[in-house]
């Protein structure tokens, strides 16, 4: 069973203070690592996919990285525009690979972002 | 190009009730998936449609389901509405399964 926590589940920084959201996660045969933003009544807005340990992401002021184990967004020198949910999600190997996961994305609770002006 | 688009985007209905909710994906994506959305479970997995044919579902109860068309838009069904089943329900659309692209959502909520 895929299985991902994120973590803090809250996050408070004042505009400008940088910081990290990690992203750890439980898969056999990674597929594919997803990172959405979400604000408050709407869907989630796709970031980043990331698909290989190493791999590095940017826009703007997000950087997403992974390894084998867990992912980071890091954000740099946020404002109070970039408050949201930010959420990460991971799919496994699909049908005929071992797996059963079209189209299934397995998501954390997410990290909820403030940022303060 | 015009993306996700869900109808309607609120629904109130009363227990023991069924709902249709509708799901037009990005033109040219062939996968719809839907998700259920609460405080306390977070985004959950329903079912998978690609070319007309659920390739996967989630662990729900049957009284939830969902059909693609040949334009690839997609419905899904729950029959005999429960209080917890208020929920905001997405969808999101993909090329060949991977990236997904999620629409505004429709929030149900059932009295």
């Amino acid at each position: 069973e895929d299985q991902v926590t994120q973590s803090p589940e809250a996050l408070r920084l004042q505009e400008g203070e940088s910081s990290s959201l990690n992203c750890s996660y439980t898969v056999s045969g990674l597929r594919g690592l997803f990172w959405y933003r979400q604000d408050p009544g709407k869907g989630p807005e796709f970031l980043f996919t990331l698909y290989s340990a190493g791999e590095e992401k940017e826009k703007e002021r997000l950087k997403a990285t992974l390894t084998k184990k867990e992912s980071f967004l890091h954000i740099t020198a946020p404002k109070p525009e970039d408050s949201a949910t930010y959420l990460c999600a991971v799919q496994g190997p699909p049908l005929g690979a071992g797996g059963t996961s079209y189209g299934k994305l397995t998501f954390g609770q997410g990290t909820i972002l403030t940022v303060h002006p | 190009k015009a993306g996700v688009t869900q109808t309607p985007r609120y629904l109130i209905k009363t227990r023991g009730q069924q709902v249709t909710l509708s799901c037009s994906p990005i033109s040219g994506h062939r996968s719809v998936s839907w998700y259920q959305q609460t405080p306390g479970q977070g985004l959950q997995f329903l079912f998978e449609y690609f070319s007309e044919t659920q390739r996967n579902k989630g662990n729900f109860p049957g009284r939830f389901s969902g059909r693609q068309f040949s334009n690839s838009r997609s419905e899904m069904n729950v029959s005999t509405l429960e209080l917890g089943d208020s929920a905001l329900y997405l969808c999101a659309s993909s090329l060949m399964s991977d990236t997904q692209y999620f629409g505004p959502g429709t929030r149900l909520t059932v009295l």
